[in-house]
């Protein structure tokens, strides 16, 4: 049973382009968490995704950003016309069920330039 | 407003020595306590977690207390090796009330520093 997937590990994008991120969770889970971490800092909430549904998007930017965790495949952190202060270590998280343990990926690392 | 607050913000010990960080948390309906570690460039990875219930957990050379009451936690390592050097995050669940659901709050972490 693989952990979870994020890919790519490593995005360059410039300013303006659109940035897609995927995350594959655990075989099983149906729960989804995305989280960015900029330089020295901690993890930042932003989206927590279940099949379908986005139950809790408090800490997601209103405008550029977006989530989705289709009933098939990957969930998408998309952020579109990128911006340097959008550089950052993107983690996504997956759990079995609401209350459970939340197993990490390694994270994709997006570049603005 | 739900908080994760952890001390110190960082910590060099020798190789060999006991350290203990903190966690205090203003964050409810509470669910769970979990500790992670985070290498440089790595994701979290879970050491413990810990319910309402539970004063003690202890993972190898890691042992975690939780008082629910003060509402304060705290991460143990003992005889330190140059690989426990990482951030090491406090992250509190709270549960979202009648949803079988979860939010997660994160500390900023204690970064470790174990010198030879």
């Amino acid at each position: 049973n693989a952990g979870v997937m994020q890919n790519p590990r490593h995005l360059v994008r410039r300013r303006g382009q659109e940035a897609r991120l995927r995350c594959s969770p655990m075989k099983g889970h149906s729960h989804v968490y995305w989280y960015r971490q900029l330089p020295e800092e901690g993890l930042k909430f932003m989206v927590y995704l279940q099949k379908e549904n986005i139950i809790d998007e408090s800490g997601m930017p209103k405008e550029r950003f977006s989530a989705e965790f289709p009933k098939e495949g990957p969930s998408i952190l998309r952020i579109q016309q990128v911006v340097r202060g959008d550089s950052a270590a993107y983690f996504c998280a997956s759990s079995l069920q609401g209350l459970t343990e939340a197993f990490f990926g390694q994270g994709t690392r997006l570049t603005v330039v | 407003k739900n908080q994760v607050e952890q001390s110190p913000q960082s910590l060099i010990i020798l190789e060999g020595k006991n350290c203990t960080l903190q966690c205090n948390y203003t964050v409810s309906p509470f669910s769970n306590l979990r500790w992670y570690k985070q290498d440089t460039g790595r994701g979290p990875v879970s050491l413990t977690i810990m319910t309402f219930s539970e004063n003690t957990k202890s993972n190898g050379r890691y042992t975690a207390t939780l008082d629910a009451d003060t509402k304060q936690s705290s991460l143990h390592i003992t005889a330190s090796q140059l690989s426990d050097s990482a951030s090491y995050i406090c992250v509190v669940s709270a549960s979202i009330l009648n949803t079988g659901f979860q939010k997660l709050v994160f500390g900023t972490g204690t970064r470790l520093l174990v010198s030879p």
